[in-house]
């Protein structure tokens, strides 16, 4: 099952608002990664986070990878219609190539 | 190429019947990885591979699931005797290694009926 606490669940915004969303988890992971999912499509690499504290930015977003290596966050600034879709985080942990992923924040912008 | 390619893209089976998904990795990727997402947006994982051989198979029911990735052949996952529980997106990923993320094909989605 799921081991990484991803919320909120679902947000509804206005086109050019900020978003925030985080995840945690109990267990230490070597790598956080932020994907997102378009409906019927397949997750996508947004950022990939490989040092505690490292924040990261790729255009409109940016992710940290927390101290602790329990924690992330990813914002999304100035939110366009293109933003809407399933955002997840997921930890790869020490010694092993699987990844968790959380439960997913369905994002809906409203134009 | 340069994306992970899954097929079919739909499969429909009566339940009982035998379901056989299909992945091509991208090349020089040597880790290969199902995941199933079922209704509530969940991933979980089921099996990697690295190369031919079974990396990690903690997530495999093992009853009626079995996978393969053999050279010079897409990655197969088979499903025998499905049940109604087993309808779901099943995601194939691909990999250089632990350092990289993973590149997702675009699903299979699997209805059993």
């Amino acid at each position: 099952g799921q081991q990484l606490n991803q919320s909120p669940q679902s947000m509804f915004i206005q086109e050019g608002e900020d978003v925030s969303m985080n995840c945690t988890s109990s267990s230490i992971f070597n790598t956080w990664l932020w994907y997102k999912q378009d409906p019927g499509e397949g997750p996508v690499l947004l950022i990939a986070l490989y040092k505690a504290g490292e924040l990261t930015s790729n255009g409109r977003l940016t992710a940290q990878f927390g101290i602790t290596r329990k924690d992330s966050f990813l914002n999304i600034s100035a939110s366009i219609p293109s933003d809407v879709g399933i955002y997840f985080c997921a930890g790869q942990g020490y010694n092993n190539n699987d990844m968790r992923f959380g439960a997913g924040t369905r994002l809906t912008v409203k134009p | 190429g340069e994306e992970v390619a899954q097929t079919p893209k739909h499969l429909v089976r009566g339940e009982g019947q035998k379901a056989k998904l299909y992945c091509a990795p991208i090349k020089g990727h040597s880790y290969v990885f199902w995941y199933q997402q079922v209704l509530k947006n969940e991933f979980k994982f089921l099996i990697s591979f690295q190369n031919e051989n079974v990396f990690d198979e903690t997530g495999m029911p093992k009853e009626r699931f079995s996978a393969k990735c053999l050279p010079n052949s897409p990655c197969s996952l088979e499903i025998q005797a499905t049940k109604l529980e087993d309808s779901a997106v099943y995601f194939c990923a691909s990999s250089k290694g632990f350092d990289y993320g993973y590149t997702f094909g675009s699903g299979t989605r699997l209805t059993v009926v």
